[in-house]
């Protein structure tokens, strides 16, 4: 069975920083390109990050709003993905869920349950 | 960017009608339209991807149509399970970006 499983939410300060993890476990991570989502409270989706695959060099790509302060990486020994999260504005505040990315299909097929980020004083 | 436009925003039917959301890119994205399907509280649920496939397990109710700018999610005979709002992607480049949603209620 294919899960994902996030974890690290919680309450920061602005100017904070959070580490997210997504454990992964039911495929070949390695194989997967995986990506990061949030959703700000009451509002819609917006992409964040992407870290592609080994075969890939496991390069990235960020949303605007994120990069220079988002940090997506991976561990493929340890089935799992991670997103620091450094200078964080109140408008980070919304649930973080990892997907797994088929991209020979451009499907998007298994999300995690999320996991809740405020950033709030 | 990309923006992709859904309409309408929200839509109310009756069990057992005919019911269909539209996304539109601001430029040819080719097949690159995946739909999701989102219940409060929940995460996102893959429906439909590269514009017509359809999710294993996913009622075959569901289907999508379209191409280059245009794209339709049609629910052929709601359902009451199918209360959600639901979302369009498009991948063909990053930014990847999602449609504001449409919001769907059982009369």
């Amino acid at each position: 069975e294919v899960q994902l499983v996030e974890s690290g939410g919680g309450l920061v300060q602005p100017g904070g920083c959070l580490r997210l993890s997504c454990a992964v476990s039911g495929f070949i991570f390695s194989d997967h390109y995986m990506d990061w989502v949030r959703q700000a409270p009451g509002k819609g989706l917006e992409w964040v990050a992407r870290s592609r695959n080994k075969a890939n060099n496991y390069t990235t790509e960020y949303a605007a709003s994120v990069k220079g302060r988002f940090t997506i990486s991976r561990d493929d020994s340890k089935n799992s993905l991670d997103l620091q999260m450094n200078s964080l504005k109140t408008e980070d505040t919304a649930v973080y869920y990892c997907r797994r990315v088929v991209v020979s299909t451009s499907n998007y097929d298994y999300w995690g349950q999320g996991a809740l980020v405020t950033v709030s004083s | 960017d990309i923006q992709m436009t859904q309409s309408p925003s929200s839509l109310s039917a009756s069990v057992g009608d005919r019911v269909t959301i539209t996304c539109r890119a601001s430029q040819d994205i080719g097949n690159y339209l995946t739909w999701f399907q989102q219940k409060p509280g929940k995460a996102p649920r893959s429906l439909i991807y590269t514009v017509s496939t359809l999710q294993s397990g996913v009622p075959s109710r569901f289907s999508g149509s379209g191409s280059g700018t245009d794209f339709a999610l049609t629910i052929s005979s709601l359902q009451p399970e199918d209360s959600a709002v639901y979302y369009c992607q498009q991948s063909e480049s990053y930014p990847i970006t999602f449609g504001g949603g449409t919001k769907v209620e059982i009369k």
